[in-house]
């Protein structure tokens, strides 16, 4: 199975300010990688797939990068709209594994 | 709106039995493969099982092979899942996902879940 481990676990920024979410493979999962953002009560949002690809409605402000093993999350400008809880996921293994890392909480500073 | 709604879930005993399901509606269900995931609280979601569009291709994560059984009625627009011989441990939010449009190994359209707990 692949793992997915993300750092840090929670990350506290000021709104407007730059924030960054990493997200290693336990092996390469080359460019099969999708970031989630979940709000609290609420279902986790597709952000991102492909590592790089924004979903359907994802604001510009976030972006993804990487491949093989290391990936980053990034949103240039955070709103108070974005303070959430950030899982990536593999789907190198499909089917039928997918796994999801255990959980970025970006909180407001 | 494209909308999922599950039900089903509520308080049962260790070894007992529950049944999900989730109504899909404003997309073609027929269309799309589906997924159970669940969130344990205070942790990631994990997958549980997938399902092929025809119903003729089922998936499930090993800690829950030989219990759980997904299947789906497409004239019905429902997915279930069939939960067999519950463990504590399969005390979580179980979420109907629909893959996205760009990527089926990807969830583009979540329900807002129903609860499941298994405690004596």
């Amino acid at each position: 199975e692949i793992v997915m481990t993300q750092s840090p676990a929670t990350l506290s920024v000021s709104p407007g300010e730059r924030a960054t979410v990493s997200c290693r493979a336990s092996r390469s999962v080359s460019h099969d990688l999708a970031w989630y953002q979940q709000k609290p009560g609420q279902a986790p949002r597709l952000l991102i797939y492909g590592a790089s690809t924004r979903a359907t409605d994802t604001p510009a402000r976030f972006s993804g990068s990487g491949s093989g093993t290391e990936f980053t999350l990034t949103v240039s400008s955070l709103q108070s709209e974005d303070f959430a809880v950030y899982y990536c996921q593999q789907y190198h293994d499909w089917p039928p594994r997918i796994t999801f890392g255990q959980g970025t909480r970006l909180d407001i500073k | 709106e494209v909308q999922l709604v599950e039900s089903g879930g509520t308080l049962v005993q260790p070894g007992g039995s529950l049944r999900l399901s989730c109504a899909a509606s404003r997309f073609p269900f027929y269309n799309y493969w589906m997924t159970w995931v669940r969130q344990a609280p205070g942790k990631g979601p994990e997958w549980v099982a997938h399902i092929n569009p025809d119903g003729s291709e089922s998936y499930y994560v090993d800690s829950v092979k030989g219990r759980f059984t997904v299947s789906r009625d497409n004239a019905k627009n429902s997915l279930y899942l069939q939960m067999n011989s519950l463990r504590i441990e399969d005390t979580a939010v179980y979420y109907c996902a629909r893959a996205s449009r760009a990527t089926i190994a990807t969830m583009g359209v979540w329900g807002r879940g129903t609860t499941v707990i298994v405690s004596s």
